[in-house]
């Protein structure tokens, strides 16, 4: 049972332009949502993350919103650049904690 | 700052061998830690995590295992691999007072042949 979705594989972003990466969520006792940026043959590395009291966290070029109501979150990147080109993880933690099962962002020059 | 130390980068291994992969930390002390494995079009999937020494819990049942004999040492192995097994094993770590993974190796390739 995939408690966090991240029904887009794949996606592809001009260069300059702006990235949304989506990610929803089953389970409303979530209080606390990630998401991780993972590259070829490397572990994920933390990117952002943001807490069920908030709706909005941003971080440089990174902003991820959520949307309770809706059990969705997302991340938006902008200005997209070549070197975000990685694998997008969603992750969210309650008593447990669960990963999404990932975008493969490609972002084109 | 935290490092995880995971080998090997890839392995081959043929169905019924067995397994053993091995992942050490660096730059904390009583980490939790865990073995994520991400298998093709999956996502990453908790196998075993641990809050000290001897102390495993498994989330799934398989024919893996895992083993902490030391405080910042973490094994996850199998007596006979099955082709399910194939994936991309990863070691990660929290500080005690987590259950967030942080950290993570740079993981383990296993294709079982």
């Amino acid at each position: 049972d995939q408690q966090v979705k991240q029904n887009s594989p794949s996606l592809s972003v001009q260069e300059g332009r702006i990235s949304i990466l989506n990610c929803d969520y089953t389970n409303s006792m979530f209080d606390y949502f990630l998401w991780y940026k993972k590259y070829p043959a490397e572990g994920p590395t933390f990117l952002i993350s943001i807490s069920s009291i908030k709706d909005k966290n941003e971080d440089g070029r990174f902003t991820v919103f959520l949307n309770k109501s809706a059990k969705h979150l997302s991340l938006h990147i902008v200005p997209s650049q070549p070197g975000d080109s990685a694998v997008y993880f969603c992750a969210a933690s309650g008593n447990q904690f669960y990963f999404g099962t990932g975008t493969s962002l490609t972002v084109i020059p | 700052s935290q490092t995880i130390h995971q080998w090997p980068a890839t392995l081959v291994q043929p169905v019924g061998s067995p397994l053993s992969l091995e992942c050490t930390v660096e730059g904390t002390s009583n980490p939790n830690l865990y073995w994520y494995r991400q298998a093709a079009g999956r996502g990453l999937q908790l196998l075993f995590y641990s809050v000290g020494i001897g102390q495993i819990s498994s989330e799934v049942p398989q024919n893996l295992s895992a083993s902490r004999p030391q405080d910042r040492q973490f094994i996850l192995s199998s007596k006979k691999l099955l082709l399910s097994d194939s994936g991309f094993y990863l070691c990660a770590c929290s500080d005690g007072y987590s259950n967030q993974p942080q950290h993570f190796g740079d993981g383990t390739r296993l294709s079982i042949l």
